[in-house]
């Protein structure tokens, strides 16, 4: 079965720099949710889209910014990059009218 | 805002025993579901379990089951006859059934499992 795929797995950035994670979500999956994962971190919520329409906003910096394409796959653009940005970012997709998020792999951003 | 509370950071097991992890969480809605996830090593985030609340009934997967208790707001995972893949961190998590699908996770149970 298909699964969420991200990419890059790994990106390695010098600070106040930009980088994009890209998402590509389970085929006929309506929403895309971004996390954010800390060092010795639970995951913590960043925003969500459905139908390529922002839905909900979480603890996103303002210079973060994210949207999806009308072929469902969602990009994270992060400016400025910060030490504390180097995290573990997963994205996963749901389809409506089904409780689970399918995560992704996620991709591993160190920021030097 | 909903928050979700794991008070065990670290449990250990004996393979082929039994565990609890427990969960407590915070809400004022009466609509929501919940869910256990395991992130193994490799740091997927796999789905173990999850409930809904309305259901009374305690979910079960397999080995995996839950004591939901909804007055008390406790979601605690019980993992039977425990094996070496099962040694991973654990999550609670908590998604509301009306305002957002965004998971508000725990802060994780670490489990050793020793053979």
């Amino acid at each position: 079965a298909a699964g969420v795929i991200q990419s890059p797995r790994h990106l390695i950035k010098e600070k106040r720099e930009t980088a994009t994670l890209k998402c590509y979500p389970i085929p006929r999956h309506d929403t895309v949710y971004w996390y954010q994962q800390g060092p010795g971190q639970d995951p913590q919520f960043l925003i969500s889209f459905y139908e390529k329409m922002q839905s909900d906003k979480g603890s996103i910096p303002d210079r973060f910014s994210a949207q999806q394409f009308s072929d469902y796959h969602s990009e994270l653009n992060m400016s400025s990059l910060e030490l504390g940005d180097s995290a573990l970012y997963f994205c996963a997709s749901r389809t409506s009218g089904y409780n689970e998020q399918f995560f992704g792999p996620g991709t591993r951003l160190t920021v030097l | 805002a909903q928050t979700v509370t794991q008070s065990q950071p670290e449990m250990s097991v004996q393979e082929a025993e039994t565990v609890t992890l427990s969960c407590t969480y915070d809400t004022s809605e009466s609509d929501y579901y919940l869910f256990w996830y395991k992130q193994p090593p490799s740091r997927q985030m796999i789905l173990v379990i999850r409930q809904e609340a309305y259901k009374q009934q305690n979910a079960t997967e397999n080995r995996f089951s839950v004591n939901f208790q909804k007055a008390a707001k406790s979601f605690s995972l019980k993992i039977s006859d425990s094996q070496l893949g099962d040694a991973a961190m654990y999550f609670c998590a908590y998604r509301s059934g009306t305002s957002g699908s965004r998971l508000t996770f725990g802060e994780g149970t670490q489990l050793t499992v020793n053979p």
